[in-house]
């Protein structure tokens, strides 16, 4: 079964650090990964995806990715937190058998403290 | 100018009563989404078409029937509502099928009393 897991409900980081937002996954053949942010009231926003080559994957507001296989895992990184970062953060994966499906994962509330 | 925009952005309305939401993205892309978010934030997929093609249908009530009049339109609508159907439901559209970015209106926060 294909499958996306955010263990961390929230993560709570102070601006100027780092931050890491975790994700694994479970899918059939080769992973498409991909990270959305959705801000209050707003649908959600493409961050990055990750489909082949390089296991860095950089995105959209400084935001990038790493793709691990042997972990199955695709944190989401940034290396310096701001306020404005504060959102829900979503990690997704194309169902690796039926393309046209994608599964999310329950989303992780990312606080930025000033 | 709205990529993808929905209508209407609340919705409330009585248990029992039929509904419509529509979608409409300005982005050339073939392939459209209907997602429901659950009042816990999880996003669940309900349907997509391709090209006015259903090729995605999830095991989603009969109550809920998607019309793709067009491939820039992807409209909702639902009958006999209840209670379980209070959500958000986004729409998203995407270049094509098969792993591509995909692209979300704001929402539709749908409220059954």
């Amino acid at each position: 079964a294909q499958s996306v897991a955010q263990p961390e409900d929230q993560v709570n980081v102070a601006e100027g650090n780092p931050l890491t937002v975790k994700c694994t996954y479970s899918v059939s053949g080769n992973p498409y990964l991909f990270w959305y942010v959705q801000y209050p009231n707003r649908g959600l926003q493409f961050l990055l995806k990750y489909i082949t080559g390089d296991n860095l994957v950089k995105g959209s507001y400084g935001f990038e990715a790493e793709f691990n296989k042997s972990q199955t895992s695709f944190h989401l990184k940034k290396p310096s937190a701001l306020v404005s970062d504060s959102a829900l953060y979503f990690c997704a994966v194309r169902d690796g058998d039926n393309f046209n499906k994608f599964y999310f994962g329950s989303g992780t509330k990312l606080n930025v403290k000033p | 100018d709205t990529a993808v925009s929905q209508t209407p952005k609340y919705l409330v309305t009585q248990m029992g009563n039929d509904k419509s939401i529509k979608c409409e993205q300005n982005l050339g892309h073939d392939t459209m989404y209907w997602y429901k978010q659950d009042s816990k934030k999880f996003l669940k997929i309900m349907f997509s078409y391709n090209n006015k093609e259903l090729i995605i249908n999830e095991t989603v009530p009969n109550r809920f029937s998607p019309k793709s009049p067009d491939k820039a339109h992807l409209n909702l609508h639902i009958n006999s509502l209840e209670l379980g159907d209070s959500a958000v439901y986004f729409c998203a559209s995407s270049l094509r099928q098969g792993g591509e970015t995909q692209y979300f209106g704001p929402g539709t926060r749908l409220l059954v009393l």
